[in-house]
């Protein structure tokens, strides 16, 4: 059974590079999925960031795709987000979770990622 | 850009029924919207409870149903319990566009 679990910097600094990475374990990176990353501001909705391909096909939310990398390391079976510029409004729980047959499951449990100086 | 509306809150008793609905800004929504409906509650991390309309995971309770309703989607619980007060969001995929978009939620309140 697949689980995800995400990773990175608690805090970043205004201007710069937010960097997380979801670790897949209980199955392959490489299968016929989409691996997504979804935030959530305190006290607000979700909102979807984008998603890789297990080939790495990319699409990303048109209000962040100026700012957004997404990519995948086959080898540590682990993908990444990569979101640059970040201001306050970028602090929230970043989530990743994995898309297959259309189905959102699983997700991680979330990190919780603060901008500020 | 896209828009998915939800009901912001809804109140109901227990063991009664109400439906959430989730509405796209381009029109009907369809099966190839592949809707996925999640519930979320404080502190914790969203969990999908019914995906592509109305298929239902093994977690999943019975109560919990999935449907197209009046050009929208539907989550309708029967038989309420308080542990279903909770955040609930749908998620719609546009096909066209190559993007996933959430609704705003609807906060459910068992009272």
């Amino acid at each position: 059974q697949v689980q995800l679990q995400e990773s990175g910097p608690g805090l970043v600094k205004p201007s710069g590079t937010l960097s997380l990475t979801c670790a897949v374990s209980g199955g392959s990176i490489t299968t016929s999925s989409w691996w997504s990353w979804v935030r959530q501001a305190p006290g607000k909705g979700l909102e979807w960031i984008g998603e890789i391909s297990h080939s790495g096909s990319t699409n990303y939310n048109p209000s962040l795709k100026s700012r957004v990398t997404i990519s995948v390391d086959k080898s540590k079976n682990q993908f990444s987000l990569r979101l640059n510029s970040v201001t306050v409004a970028d602090t929230a729980v970043y989530y990743c979770a994995t898309v297959a047959a259309n189905s959102w499951t699983p997700w991680g449990q979330g990190t919780l990622v603060t901008v500020s100086p | 850009q896209i828009v998915v509306t939800q009901e912001p809150s809804l109140t109901v008793s227990p063991g009664g029924t109400v439906t959430l609905t989730c509405a796209s800004s381009t029109g009907a929504v369809t099966s190839g919207h592949y809707p996925n409906w999640f519930q979320q509650k404080p502190g914790q991390a969203p969990r999908t409870l019914i995906y592509s309309i109305s298929k239902k995971h093994s977690w999943t309770p019975a109560r919990f149903s999935g449907s197209l309703l009046g050009g929208k989607a539907a989550l309708t619980l029967s038989g309420v319990q308080p542990e279903d007060e909770a955040e609930y969001y749908c998620l719609l995929y546009y096909g066209g566009v190559q993007l996933w978009v959430f609704g705003g939620g609807t906060k459910l309140t068992v009272l």
